[in-house]
């Protein structure tokens, strides 16, 4: 079993739609949690990271954890063009480590 | 400007021939990693750092070498590639922990690299 796993997609959706990805994790430990974009050919740049149980918003995107269940998703609301690009989950899943965890990403495309 | 420089950002090169790509961050972080990535595998560690002289193995270690003599710089050394080896890889460097968690990583620019 992967230890981060993502619906591989691709998930396409029109101009103005909600997108959301969706992420599982194995370790129940794991106490951090991050949401990375990464258009083709360039290095992974931050969305949102989100520690707590609950939503967390900025602007047009929501990450939401669920530690009991062991899923974070992310929502993008009025998705543009411009998100088209692959979303990695990572998780963090030890405290004492730097031993960070990514899924394998969804690739995402927003038709106009 | 803050941010994580690696090099080369494109390499080829024969099996067997050593190699090392350079990684350095300004921003005074303690963490640095780095990752390849392969189609279908996302991203996986292969080693990671959370002080000067203190690093331990990722996912993947088998085949690099790393070595932290200073805050900054964190190179990863391909003693003897081979074409299982080719990828693209990332630098990347985080402050750390701050209170009880995480924070998030930032990434140098990439180097793809071609073992034949």
């Amino acid at each position: 079993q992967k230890e981060v796993e993502q619906n591989s997609g691709p998930l396409s959706v029109p101009e103005g739609a909600i997108a959301s990805l969706n992420c599982t994790y194995s370790d129940r430990g794991s106490q951090s949690f991050f949401w990375y974009r990464q258009y083709s050919g360039k290095s992974p740049e931050l969305i949102m990271s989100i520690y707590s149980n609950g939503d967390k918003e900025d602007g047009r995107f929501t990450a939401q954890l669920n530690k009991a269940s062991q899923y974070v998703s992310l929502l993008i609301r009025d998705s543009q063009p411009s998100d088209s690009a692959t979303y990695l989950c990572a998780v963090n899943t030890n405290y004492n480590n730097n031993d960070m965890r990514f899924g394998a990403g969804t690739r995402l495309t927003v038709k106009p | 400007e803050a941010q994580v420089t690696q090099n080369p950002r494109y390499l080829i090169t024969v099996t067997g021939k050593k190699l090392t790509v350079t990684c350095s961050q300004n921003m005074n972080h303690e963490y640095m990693s780095w990752y390849r990535q392969d189609p279908g595998l996302g991203l996986r560690q292969i080693y990671y750092s959370m002080n000067v002289e203190v690093t331990d193995k990722g996912d993947v270690p088998e085949g690099y070498k790393v070595s932290r003599k200073e805050k900054r710089n964190f190179p990863l050394i391909l003693e003897s590639p081979s074409p299982n080896q080719t990828s693209l890889y990332f630098c990347a460097s985080s402050f750390g922990v701050t209170g009880g968690h995480h924070t998030e990583a930032f990434f140098g620019q990439g180097t793809r690299l071609t073992v034949v």
